[in-house]
């Protein structure tokens, strides 16, 4: 596609729940990342994911948190047993090399009530 | 894994004024991005700045690269409403973004 395109683009969960969240990257971007943006605060890295390699792993706030990417395209972050300090903008990131930078999806709003 | 820091962390001004915006490392990078994110929406790529010293323009904002690539600013010129937003740096190869200024322009 000509960009990032994330789902869904608000969800809303009871505390407790599992929610999958979707990113297709642009077609052809080897690397993907993932990054939560709590409200009024910058970007946390998650994950990343360059090509067939191991996901770096390395951001994410604990074991409830997991990813993959499947066929080197479509990623789906999962958080198992939402809590509501999970709440926060979910932004997904592609890019072909980090020297010209990352193109990000608008996010998904993750709210836990 | 290199640490950004910004300056200031929030800004406020009145249309027309002039600002500088700073992201400063101890360590040296290779290269740094600037971005902007508007609310409601993903970080943009505004800049990538590579050489010591180099100075970039894109109309009214001039990026500067420190001679040592331990720093970087921003400055925007005659700033307008449409400047809003949090701007971010981040370093290559580093996935890791500083925690941003947010700027307020009043018209």
């Amino acid at each position: 596609g000509a960009g990032v395109s994330q789902s869904p683009s608000n969800k809303v969960t009871e505390k407790g729940k599992d929610v999958e969240l979707r990113c297709d990257p642009i077609s052809g971007h080897t690397a993907l990342y993932w990054y939560r943006q709590s409200l009024g605060q910058g970007l946390e890295f998650l994950i990343y994911f360059q090509g067939n390699s191991a996901p770096d792993k390395s951001g994410l706030p604990s074991d409830r948190f997991s990813a993959e990417r499947t066929g080197g395209s479509v990623s789906t972050l999962t958080i198992q047993r939402t809590q509501q300090e999970d709440s926060a903008v979910y932004l997904c990131a592609s890019s072909l090399d980090p020297a010209h930078g990352y193109t990000f999806g608008s996010g998904t709003r993750l709210t836990v009530v | 894994t290199q640490l950004l820091e910004q300056s200031p962390q929030f800004l406020s001004i009145q249309e027309g004024e002039n600002l500088t915006v700073y992201c400063n490392s101890s360590s040296v990078f290779s290269s740094l991005q600037w971005y902007r994110q508007e609310p409601g929406e993903g970080p943009v790529l505004l800049v990538t700045v590579v050489t010591g010293g180099e100075v970039k323009k894109l109309k009214r904002l001039t990026f500067q690269f420190g001679d040592a690539r331990k720093d970087s600013s921003l400055h925007i010129t005659a700033a307008q409403p449409g400047d809003t937003g949090l701007y971010l740096c981040a370093a290559k190869g580093d996935m890791r973004f500083g925690a941003g200024t947010r700027l307020t322009v009043k018209p």
